[in-house]
């Protein structure tokens, strides 16, 4: 299964709205996870089973959508916000993830 | 706290046995299945297989005819061990722990610091 996530990039500033997608190439349920991976650090579990917040994990992260699309939402960006945002896909083997947004500051 | 632990050889030649051993502490080691995933320089995650506490196995098929994951009950301890490297296998590589819940709730919640491993001649 293929996750395509969009944007590959984006700039934004401290307090911003920020919206990324993931989306399946078939249905995948909710079986679908997101991770945060800042440079030199292992990824980082924000969001599971598509919408369930990670025990820690700041609330302005939310995750929605099952079946093939899928939205990981910060809804007030901070500065430690700033990092690589990956999908993954757990329904089906071999498990994979998305290539990747790189969140930047504005 | 489960902490993940990992170590192995971080340079190897061409054609050589890439070794690597992820210790688990703190907690339960069961109930678990237990990954490897790795990271090239600059790019994206690839998983590479997982395995569970019983054996169990489970490979991603781009790798299987050269990983084998095992296990050490006695040690909570598994190992990656991936044959014929070449410079395309360089990255980092981590394990991590995957909780398999009802419903849906499948996801990798702790990792080990990574290792970073070099194939160069």
């Amino acid at each position: 299964i293929q996750l395509t996530q969009s944007p590959s990039s984006l700039s934004a500033s401290v307090g911003d709205r920020v919206t990324i997608t993931c989306r399946a190439s078939q249905g995948i349920s909710s079986y679908l996870a997101w991770y945060q991976q800042k440079p030199g650090k292992a990824p980082k579990l924000l969001i599971y089973a598509a919408s369930t917040l990670q025990s820690g994990v700041p609330s302005r992260f939310s995750g929605s959508g099952s079946g093939t699309d899928f939205t990981l939402t910060i809804s007030s960006l901070q500065p430690e916000d700033f990092a690589t945002y990956y999908c993954q896909q757990l329904n089906s083997y071999p498990r994979t993830f998305g290539q990747g947004t790189k969140v930047e500051i504005k | 706290q489960v902490q993940l632990q990992q170590w192995g050889a971080g340079l190897l030649k061409p054609s050589e046995t890439l070794s690597l051993t992820c210790a688990v502490y703190g907690g339960s080691f069961s109930g678990y299945y237990w990954s490897w995933i790795r990271q090239p320089p600059g790019k994206g995650l690839e998983w590479i297989g997982e395995i569970n506490h019983s054996g169990s196995t489970n490979y991603n098929p781009s790798l299987k005819s050269r990983v084998t994951i095992s296990v050490d009950t006695s040690k909570n301890q598994f190992s990656l061990k991936l044959s014929s490297v070449t410079a395309a296998d360089t990255a980092v590589y981590y394990c991590n722990r995957m909780v398999r819940g009802v419903p849906a709730y499948y996801y990798m919640d702790v990792w080990g610091k990574g290792t970073t491993v070099t194939v160069s001649s």
